[in-house]
């Protein structure tokens, strides 16, 4: 079945710069996207979401951006901490699926001092 | 958002047994779900968790392995039957606020040995 991937397993940034965490979707019909981190030994943790009709969302330190044309989806983490270190899950909502989410396969941020 | 616990937050068990895992929300909420996510791969979608109905699940996961309960709109059960090491996973638990944004809860990690 159709299923949201991500590019890059694991990223290594040092502290302070900026991160991005890249998606791309495979399903057309995906209309709501939804960022998660996950720390070691915790429950996913809801960073941001965006609907299909925008192409960019902020939040507090984080932006997503939203590229239909080429199904791509990205996270970017302004002035990365050390706490930002865990593994990040981008998912997906097709239209008509009653929120079920369709999770990508992670990508673990290691911030480097 | 809503504060979600899981019971237990870990267990080792012997295989043959069942381990029924609970899920409490502090608010009435209208979807909840059961995820599996085992070691080091991402979150899979095992049933959507229905007030006074049967669970609804996703492909591969049935009734008989992981039955489901949801008395009410605060608080669902998941069994995992007749265990096997290949159980070994996070189970979370997920409800859905508002939109399709979902929230999860901690998780219990089971070990079966």
């Amino acid at each position: 079945g159709e299923s949201v991937g991500l590019h890059l397993p694991t990223l290594s940034v040092q502290e302070g710069d900026n991160s991005i965490i890249n998606c791309a979707y495979s399903n057309s019909a995906s209309d709501y996207f939804i960022w998660y981190k996950q720390e070691s030994g915790k429950g996913p943790q809801f960073i941001i979401d965006i609907r299909s009709n925008m192409d960019k969302r902020q939040g507090q330190r984080v932006t997503v951006l939203l590229n239909k044309t080429v199904k791509h989806l990205s996270l970017q983490i302004a002035a990365t901490q050390p706490g930002d270190s865990a593994v990040y899950f981008c998912a997906d909502t097709p239209t008509g699926t009653a929120s079920k989410l369709t999770f990508g396969t992670g990508t673990r941020l290691q911030v480097t001092l | 958002s809503a504060v979600i616990s899981q019971k237990p937050s870990r267990d080792i068990c012997q295989r043959g047994t069942s381990l029924t895992i609970q899920c409490q929300v502090d608010s009435q909420v209208t979807m909840m779900f059961w995820y599996r996510q085992q070691p080091g791969q991402s979150l899979t979608l095992i049933a959507t968790a229905n007030q006074g109905s049967e669970a609804t699940y996703e492909s591969g996961f049935v009734i008989d392995k992981f039955p489901i309960s949801r008395p009410n709109l605060t608080f669902s059960t998941l069994t995992v039957s007749n265990m096997s090491p290949e159980d070994s996973s996070i189970y979370l638990c997920s409800v859905r606020l508002v939109y399709e944004t979902q929230y999860f809860g901690p998780g219990t990690r089971l070990l079966v040995l």
